[in-house]
C-alpha cells in the first residue's frame, strides 16, 4: 500500500538553528511530493511541492526540500528556525488518481528561543 | 476571494444525532476534496467530486456518511447517527487542475466535530 512515513513526532529546535523534518515514501512509482502546514486550528497551508521537474525545490518562508529517488526521501529543511515556524508539518504524496494526497502522521516542530 | 469556505468552524453533538457541514470552495474550482483528520493524525481522504461527481469515495466513508455537490459548487457532508469515533476535525479542500495530474489543492480551515 502506498504510504508516507515522517520520522519523529516531534522536533525541537533553537530560534536560529537549523530545521530538519524527515519524511519517506513507498512507493516502486516516484509519486508527486508535497509539505503541508498547519497551525493550531487551521487548515493545511501549502508550503512547496515537487512534480518531477527539478529535485530541489524551495518553498514559502524560507523552507526547501529536497527529491531523493534512491533514499525515497522528501525531507524538508530550513536553514534558520524563527519562533512563527512552530507549527505542525505534514508531509503528503499524490499518484495521480484525481489529485488525492496521502499524508503522513505529521510532525510537530518546536521554536525554543 | 477569500478561499475555501467552512461550515461550522465548530460542531458539539449528542451520540446518536445527524449533523451536516457544508463546504463552499474558490469560485470556479471544480474539484473538491473532503478529509477527516483526528487528533495527532495526518488527514484521511474520505471522498472527492469533479464537478457534481462523486469520483471516488474512500472505505473510510461509512454507510452513515454521505457527500453531495448538487450543483457543482458546494458541497455537503453529513454524518448519521454520530458516534464518539466520529469526533475529528473535517477538512475540504478544493482545486482546479490546470494540468493533471493535479496538485494545486487549497484547504479550508475545517469543520472540528465533537461527539459527547
Amino acid at each position: 500500500a502506498q504510504s508516507v512515513t515522517q520520522l519523529g513526532s516531534h522536533v525541537s529546535v533553537s530560534e536560529g538553528a537549523l530545521v530538519l523534518l524527515r519524511c519517506n515514501y513507498s512507493s516502486s512509482v516516484p509519486p508527486y511530493l508535497f509539505w503541508y502546514v498547519q497551525y493550531p486550528n487551521q487548515g493545511l497551508q501549502l508550503l512547496l511541492k515537487y512534480t518531477s521537474a527539478a529535485t530541489l525545490v524551495k518553498g514559502i518562508n524560507g523552507f526547501e526540500a529536497e527529491f531523493k529517488k534512491s533514499e525515497t526521501s522528501f525531507h524538508l529543511t530550513k536553514p534558520s528556525a524563527h519562533m512563527s515556524d512552530a507549527a505542525e508539518y505534514f508531509c503528503a504524496v499524490s499518484y495521480n488518481q484525481g489529485g488525492k494526497l496521502i499524508f503522513g502522521q505529521g510532525t510537530e516542530l518546536s521554536v525554543k528561543p | 476571494d477569500t478561499g475555501v469556505s467552512q461550515d461550522p468552524r465548530h460542531k458539539i453533538t449528542k451520540r446518536g444525532q445527524n449533523v451536516t457541514f457544508r463546504c463552499d470552495p474558490i469560485s470556479e474550482h471544480n474539484r473538491l476534496y473532503w478529509y477527516r483528520q483526528t487528533l495527532g493524525q495526518g488527514p484521511e481522504f474520505l471522498t472527492y467530486f469533479q464537478n457534481e461527481a462523486q469520483l471516488e469515495k474512500s472505505r473510510l466513508l461509512s454507510d452513515r456518511f454521505s457527500a453531495e455537490r448538487p450543483k457543482g459548487s458546494f458541497s455537503t457532508l453529513e454524518i448519521q447517527r454520530t458516534e464518539q469515533g466520529d469526533s475529528a476535525m473535517y477538512l475540504c479542500a478544493s482545486s482546479f487542475p490546470r494540468t493533471e495530474p493535479d496538485t494545486e489543492a487549497f484547504f479550508g480551515q475545517g469543520t472540528r466535530l465533537t461527539v459527547v
